[in-house]
C-alpha cells in the first residue's frame, strides 16, 4: 500500500500569505492520480486539484498543484479567510488501493 | 448539480452490521464509479470500496472480507454493509463519486479519474456497547 505523508502538520499563516502544502508518496505515484482535498469542520472533503494540477469546477485560481513521481505540491497563492481548513492529498495506483495522507491544518496565525 | 443524500443507522453495538444507502439525485448516475469513504475522528479519509453502475467492485483489501457494496440503478442507489463492526469501525462514513472517462496508452485503455468530485453529508456511525 502507498503511504502518503503530509507536512507541515499545522501550518500557520496570515490571510494574503502564500501556503505551500507538501505531499510525499512512499513509491512513485502517476501524477494522473493524485488529487488534493479541502475539509472544513462538520463537512465532506471537497476536491481542489486532481491529476496533480487540474482545478476541479469552480475552484479558484489561487490554488494551485505541482509535483512527479513521490513528491507533490498544493499551492495557495494569496490566502483568503476561507481558505483556513484541513487539506488532504489522495492517490490510486494499480497495485494499491486508492489511499489519503494523515491531512495538514491550515490555521490562522 | 449532482446531490448524494446518505443514510443509515448510526449506533451499533459490536458484532451487528452496519447498513448505509447513498441516492444520487440531479445528474448522470451511469457511467460513474460510486465509492464508499470513512474517516475516524481526528484522522484521514480510508477508502472502502467502489461499484460501477454496471455492479463491478473493487474493495480496499483491508476491509474485503467484511464489506458488500451493492446497486439498484432503478433507484439511483448504492449500498454498504459492513460486518462484524468493532470499536475501531466508529467513523463518518461518505458516500462519493468519481468520473468517468477513459484515456489509451497503446492497446491499453485505463480510467482517466480516480479521484472524488461530489461526496456526501456524511453519516456518523459509532459503534458501542
Amino acid at each position: 500500500e502507498i503511504v502518503l505523508t503530509q507536512s507541515p502538520g499545522t501550518l500557520s499563516l496570515s490571510p494574503g500569505e502564500r501556503a505551500t502544502l507538501s505531499c510525499r508518496a512512499s513509491q512513485s505515484v502517476s501524477s494522473r492520480f493524485l488529487a488534493w482535498y479541502q475539509q472544513k469542520p462538520g463537512q465532506a472533503p471537497r476536491l481542489l486539484i486532481y491529476g496533480a494540477s487540474s482545478r476541479a469546477t469552480g475552484i479558484p485560481d489561487r490554488f494551485s498543484g505541482s509535483g512527479s513521481g513521490t513528491d507533490f505540491t498544493l499551492t495557495i497563492s494569496r490566502l483568503e479567510p476561507e481558505d483556513f481548513a484541513v487539506y488532504y492529498c489522495q492517490q490510486y495506483g494499480s497495485s494499491s488501493p486508492y489511499t489519503f495522507g494523515q491531512g495538514t491544518v491550515l490555521e490562522i496565525k | 448539480q449532482v446531490q448524494l443524500h446518505q443514510w443509515g443507522a448510526g449506533l451499533l453495538k459490536p458484532s451487528e452490521t452496519l447498513s448505509l444507502t447513498c441516492t444520487v439525485s440531479g445528474g448522470s448516475f451511469i457511467g460513474y464509479y460510486w465509492s464508499w469513504i470513512r474517516q475516524p475522528p481526528g484522522k484521514g479519509p480510508e477508502w472502502i470500496g467502489e461499484i460501477s453502475h454496471g455492479g463491478s467492485t473493487d474493495y480496499n483489501p483491508s476491509l474485503s472480507s467484511r464489506v458488500t457494496i451493492s446497486v439498484d440503478t432503478s433507484k439511483n442507489q448504492f449500498s454498504l454493509k459492513m460486518s462484524s463492526v468493532t470499536a475501531a469501525d466508529t467513523a463518518v462514513y461518505f458516500c462519493a463519486r468519481t468520473p468517468p472517462g477513459r484515456f489509451c496508452s497503446g492497446i491499453d485503455c485505463y480510467r482517466a479519474r480516480r479521484d472524488f468530485d461530489s461526496w456526501g453529508r456524511g453519516t456518523l456511525v459509532t459503534v458501542s456497547s
